[in-house]
């Protein structure tokens, strides 16, 4: 089986603009959850999707948001960028909601915000 | 205090020694997970544990759910051993994960 992609693998943008991350989860896995990782905060929980539902939101801003399609693949959106949005942005999927079932990463989108 | 507490933050050891990087936890949890990323980036899912203890080859993960604290144990370390453990919980009241701060594992040949 194909692992978990993620779609573009670095990105540059400036401030103030917005940007759309992709991530395909493995074939057969509905969950799908976005995490953000910065030098000074470490790993955070953005959002968890399943079955085209967002289930479940960690405490970002609204500038934060996501959505999944019937074929399980997932966009996070960011608009209004911010030097402090420059993170590693992770996804990882699942077959069943939640972490209680094991979680596949995918390679991550590193985004440079200038 | 964080939820999630890893120690130590920076291990250096010398290959074929043994490991142990701790986890403890505060809030009730479901299933606690460990985490290997290299760098670069990469997060590799190890265990996923409720209870007990596992073990898959040179690794071994237990966690007492009372004491809220979990290890993660590596039998004569190698140096692609190297990365960062990366200790994360999923708690009862929902199905987000909350993350240690990780520990830099340095094994020197």
């Amino acid at each position: 089986k194909a692992g978990v992609t993620q779609t573009p693998r670095y990105l540059i943008k400036t401030r103030g603009q917005q940007v759309t991350l992709s991530c395909s989860p493995i074939s057969g896995h509905r969950s799908v959850s976005w995490y953000q990782q910065t030098p000074g905060q470490g790993l955070q929980f953005l959002f968890e999707y399943f079955s085209e539902t967002q289930r479940n939101k960690g405490n970002f801003p609204g500038r934060f948001s996501g959505r999944q399609f019937s074929n399980s693949r997932s966009e996070m959106n960011v608009s209004t960028l911010e030097l402090g949005d420059s993170a590693l942005y992770l996804c990882a999927s699942s077959s069943g909601q939640g972490g209680v079932y094991e979680q596949y990463f995918g390679p991550g989108t590193r985004l440079t915000v200038t | 205090k964080n939820e999630v507490e890893q120690s130590p933050q920076n291990l250096t050891a010398q290959e074929g020694e043994f490991i142990t990087i701790n986890c403890s936890y505060s809030v009730g949890i479901s299933a606690l997970h460990w985490l290997q990323q290299h760098p670069g980036g990469g997060i590799v899912s190890l265990f996923m544990l409720s209870s007990g203890k596992k073990k898959h080859g040179r690794l071994i993960a237990t966690i007492n759910i009372q004491e809220k604290h979990s290890s993660l144990h590596i039998t004569a370390s190698h140096p692609r051993d190297s990365a960062v453990y990366i200790c994360a919980v999923e708690e009862t009241s929902g199905s987000r994960l909350t993350f240690g701060e990780g520990t830099q594992l340095t094994v020197n040949p």
